[in-house]
């Protein structure tokens, strides 16, 4: 069955501060990966995502995340956090074969102190 | 842009009764999901529905949950007998197929007491 894992539940860092999450996938077939994210009050929303190509991919807000096929890992980065960028971040995995059907991490949330 | 929206967003109610959740997809949007999220744990995959039928369920989605797109616009997630264990967050979300991504809802917190 497929499972994802995100490795921290909890990171405080300060601003400017680099950022990485990490998110590691167990599935032997072929995935589509995605990141989401849940600002305070807020719904989730979709910071990037890969289907293929390029295993390096650029979102929104100044995120990227590097697929890594052999270490089954989509780790997530931002060299430069902002206060903003408090919320809760969560990796998730579809199989390309599925009906979309999204299997969550855990969720990590990260607090970005001034 | 375009976005799912979810009422109520917050439902009371308790436990025996029946709620039904609500939900209203993207509008040039196919496949439909019912995810929920239980408080301090990860959020979880209940049903998919796709040309007016279940696609795909998990094990969470028993006989007390059921999933209508009524008409066509609304989609809902009913669970027939509540029980304290479905408090939760739930969200819908929707998506138009292909290599998209999901738009989800704001969701609705279920607390059955």
């Amino acid at each position: 069955a497929q499972s994802v894992s995100q490795h921290n539940h909890h990171v405080i860092l300060s601003e400017a501060a680099s950022l990485e999450l990490g998110c590691n996938y167990s599935y032997g077939g072929t995935v589509n990966l995605f990141w989401y994210v849940q600002y305070p009050g807020q719904h989730l929303q979709l910071l990037l995502k890969y289907f293929s190509g390029d295993p390096l991919v650029k979102g929104i807000k100044g995120f990227e995340a590097e697929f890594i096929k052999s270490k089954f890992s989509f780790n997530l980065r931002k060299p430069s956090v902002q206060w903003s960028d408090t919320a809760e971040y969560f990796c998730a995995v579809n199989a390309a074969d599925s009906w979309g059907k999204l299997q969550f991490g855990a969720g990590t949330q990260v607090v970005v102190t001034p | 842009e375009p976005e799912v929206t979810q009422t109520p967003s917050h439902q009371v109610t308790q436990m025996g009764q029946e709620v039904i959740l609500r939900c209203v997809p993207i509008s040039n949007h196919l496949y439909f999901y019912w995810y929920r999220q239980i408080l301090g744990q990860k959020v979880e995959f209940l049903v998919s529905f796709y040309n007016n039928e279940i696609s795909e369920k998990s094990e969470i989605f028993d006989d007390q949950f059921s999933v209508e797109r009524p008409d066509g616009s609304n989609f809902t997630l009913k669970i027939r007998s509540t029980k304290l264990e479905d408090s939760a967050m739930y969200f819908c979300a929707s998506f138009t197929g292909g290599l998209r991504e999901q738009y989800f809802g704001p969701g609705t917190r279920l607390t059955v007491t």
